[in-house]
């Protein structure tokens, strides 16, 4: 059973604070996400790694960093949190089923509040 | 013109009926194609993807149609518990694009 897991469920942060949301999976993926879900917006793809230390910037990476250091772990780092970063946080990892094709799990997720 | 439609909902439905969800893309390079459930304030979770030749798992029955690129969903014989927003998932090489979803509410 695949399993993605996230350092908090919810976290509560002030304006400018530097905040670290860490992922992990244990089925060795190769590639890891980091999406932001709001209401009315959907899932928005923040960064994504498909390798260790190789990272790709998806549709919304302002204000946010990522690494990848480990295989099994992907850190995302708002530098300086804001307000409008209040949001759901999603981690993810996908595999390769086949030619061209990719399955995708999720963790529990993160619900971040800045203040 | 957004990447992957669906429809707006929601949708409320008696308990036993039978429920239809549609979803549009508009990438033709589009590669493979998923349904996700994902419940109040949880994560998406995989329902089932979607193949060409159609594929039924129990009460879910998922289409899909190339040629005008369309993927359906169809649930019969609804449940309570299948109440939750359903994601319409397609994917290009490692890209997963997700449509906004459609919440389905099965009422008693």
């Amino acid at each position: 059973d695949v399993k993605v897991t996230q350092s908090s469920r919810y976290l509560v942060k002030r304006t400018g604070e530097k905040v670290f949301l860490e992922c992990v999976q244990d089925m060795d993926h190769e590639n890891m996400f980091w999406y932001r879900q709001d209401p009315g917006l959907g899932l928005r793809l923040i960064y994504f790694s498909y390798d260790v230390k190789m990272k790709e910037k998806g549709d919304i990476p302002e204000g946010y960093s990522v690494s990848r250091e480990k295989k099994e772990r992907f850190s995302l780092i708002l530098e300086s949190a804001s307000t409008n970063q209040t949001s759901m946080y999603l981690c993810a990892s996908s595999f390769k089923l086949g030619a061209g094709t990719y399955e995708q799990y999720f963790g529990p997720g993160t619900r971040l509040t800045v203040t | 013109r957004k990447e992957v439609e669906q429809d707006p909902g929601p949708f409320n439905v008696p308990e036993g009926a039978t429920v239809a969800f549609n979803c549009t893309y508009s990438n033709s390079a589009s590669q493979s194609f998923f349904w996700y459930r994902q419940d109040c304030r949880k994560e998406p979770k995989l329902l089932m993807s979607v193949y060409s030749s159609g594929n039924e798992d129990g009460r879910f029955t998922a289409q899909l149609n190339r040629a005008s690129q369309y993927i359906s969903l169809l649930i019969r014989d609804s449940k309570l518990s299948d109440s939750a927003t359903y994601l319409c998932v397609v994917t290009y090489g490692q890209n997963f694009v997700f449509g906004p979803g459609t919440r389905l509410s099965v009422l008693p």
